[in-house]
């Protein structure tokens, strides 16, 4: 299966910008997708598709990459945006998830 | 508004069964691609199945692991889905959500049910 390494953590201030990596265990092209989830709730879509903003996603979100290395960037970081941040591919069998990267705000 | 709702999570013994629903609305679900999800305790998410609409013949594919003990069904006439899990082990302790998302990716999410194996 394609593993998906992701940063364990994060912690950063409010206005900034801050960048978060998820890096395939093989080629997934453009078929990269990321998702915040706060405590108590389900995923949320942020981003399909390596670099697609979902529909009434701040535009403060945003992806790229292709192949194995993709990220995900906040700019400017809320105090709102605290939360997990998981990426997904969906290029091979069978979709698999990061592991998350927890988003905190100093 | 799109909405999925699942119900059906529980306490159950290892090795006994249990049976997952989700009810939609606000979509065409008849045309949706549906997907199974879970969460386990270390946060960890799982995609465990999907079933495809009628255009594609139901289609359905599961994760390895849980093929054979796993059953994705759907019943387009109640806008509905589900999960018939036998055999449950204990780590099959998570949360698990019905997910409405076609193309590989997932769109809307239901709140989740929580699925507990012990004895």
């Amino acid at each position: 299966d394609t593993v998906l390494t992701q940063s364990p953590a994060l912690a950063v201030s409010p206005g900034e910008r801050v960048t978060i990596s998820c890096r395939a265990s093989e080629s997934v092209s453009t078929g990269m997708h990321w998702y915040q989830q706060k405590p108590g709730q389900q995923p949320k879509l942020l981003i399909y598709g390596a670099s697609n903003l979902e529909s009434g996603v701040p535009a403060r979100f945003s992806g790229s990459g292709s192949g194995t290395d993709f990220t995900l960037t906040i700019d400017p970081v809320e105090a709102d945006d605290t939360a997990t941040y998981f990426c997904q591919q969906s290029w091979n069998d069978p979709y698999t998830f990061g592991a998350g990267t927890k988003l905190e705000l100093k | 508004e799109v909405q999925l709702v699942e119900t059906g999570g529980g306490l159950v013994q290892p090795g006994n069964s249990l049976k997952l629903s989700c009810a939609t609305s606000g979509f065409t679900f008849s045309t949706a691609w549906m997907n199974w999800i879970r969460q386990t305790p270390g946060k960890r998410l799982e995609w465990l199945a999907q079933i495809e609409d009628k255009s594609n013949n139901y289609f359905i594919s599961y994760l390895e692991s849980v093929k054979g003990r796993f059953t994705i069904s759907r019943d387009d006439s109640k806008s509905s889905v589900y999960l018939q899990m036998n055999n449950l082990k204990e780590e099959d302790t998570a949360i698990y959500y019905c997910v409405y998302g076609s193309h590989g990716w997932f769109a809307y999410w239901g709140q989740g049910t929580l699925v507990t194996v012990s004895s």
